[in-house]
């Protein structure tokens, strides 16, 4: 079982639509959870971050982590063309030092049409 | 504040030979790292510097890629011989290193390598 599981889609939305983006963890010692977006050949650049069970919303984006369940979700409410791109998910294991090591998922390819 | 720089932003070679890639990171980011994404892939770390110093390198293949951060500021990834296996994105990314976890990466554009 990989330690991060993402379905990659692709996924095609009309205009304003509500877009969800899931992934699952297989490691509870996972605590730190993000969400990275990356437009066509540039680098990811971070959307979300979040440590806790629960939701945390920014604007149009809505992140969810269920740690009981192992699974985490990005929401995007009113979707726009803009919003085409790849979702990569992101998980940190909690530890000390200064080994942060990022976990991706494969990555959602989004495509929201007008 | 300037992002991550890399260059160069496209590379062809053909199998066997050698490559090399360089990245500039966020001025005053001491974490500096070099991931590999193949295509329709997330991001693997390859190797993962703090200031000059090596801290994960578990994934680099140590036979044919070796990489160095001589003054803890910019960074070289090499590839010798190269495989076809090696086409992907090789992208960099730097960090302001954080307790409990905050380690906001910052990525480059990343470098896309083909081998024929």
């Amino acid at each position: 079982q990989k330690e991060v599981e993402q379905d990659p889609g692709p996924l095609s939305v009309p205009e304003g639509a509500i877009v969800s983006l899931n992934c699952t963890y297989s490691n509870s010692a996972f605590q730190y959870f993000m969400w990275y977006r990356q437009y066509s050949r540039k680098g990811p650049e971070l959307l979300m971050y979040t440590y806790s069970s629960g939701n945390k919303e920014d604007g149009r984006f809505t992140a969810q982590v269920d740690k009981s369940s192992k699974y985490i979700s990005l929401f995007i409410r009113d979707s726009q063309p803009s919003d085409s791109a790849t979702y990569l998910c992101a998980i940190i294991p909690h530890s000390g030092g200064s080994n942060y090591k990022l976990t991706f998922g494969k990555g959602t390819l989004l495509t929201v049409n007008p | 504040e300037a992002g991550v720089a890399q260059s160069p932003r496209y590379k062809i070679i053909e199998k066997r030979q050698s490559v090399a890639f360089w990245c500039n990171p966020i001025s005053g980011h001491a974490t500096l790292y070099w991931y590999q994404q193949i295509l329709g892939q997330g991001p693997k770390l390859l190797i993962q510097f703090q200031n000059n110093g090596v801290v994960d390198d578990s994934q680099l293949p140590k036979d044919r890629f070796s990489a160095e951060r001589l003054k803890g500021v910019d960074s070289t990834l090499k590839i010798q011989p190269a495989k076809l296996e090696d086409s992907a994105v090789y992208l960099c990314a730097s960090s302001i290193p954080r307790d409990r976890g905050r380690n906001i990466q910052y990525f480059g554009a990343g470098t896309r390598l083909s081998v024929l």
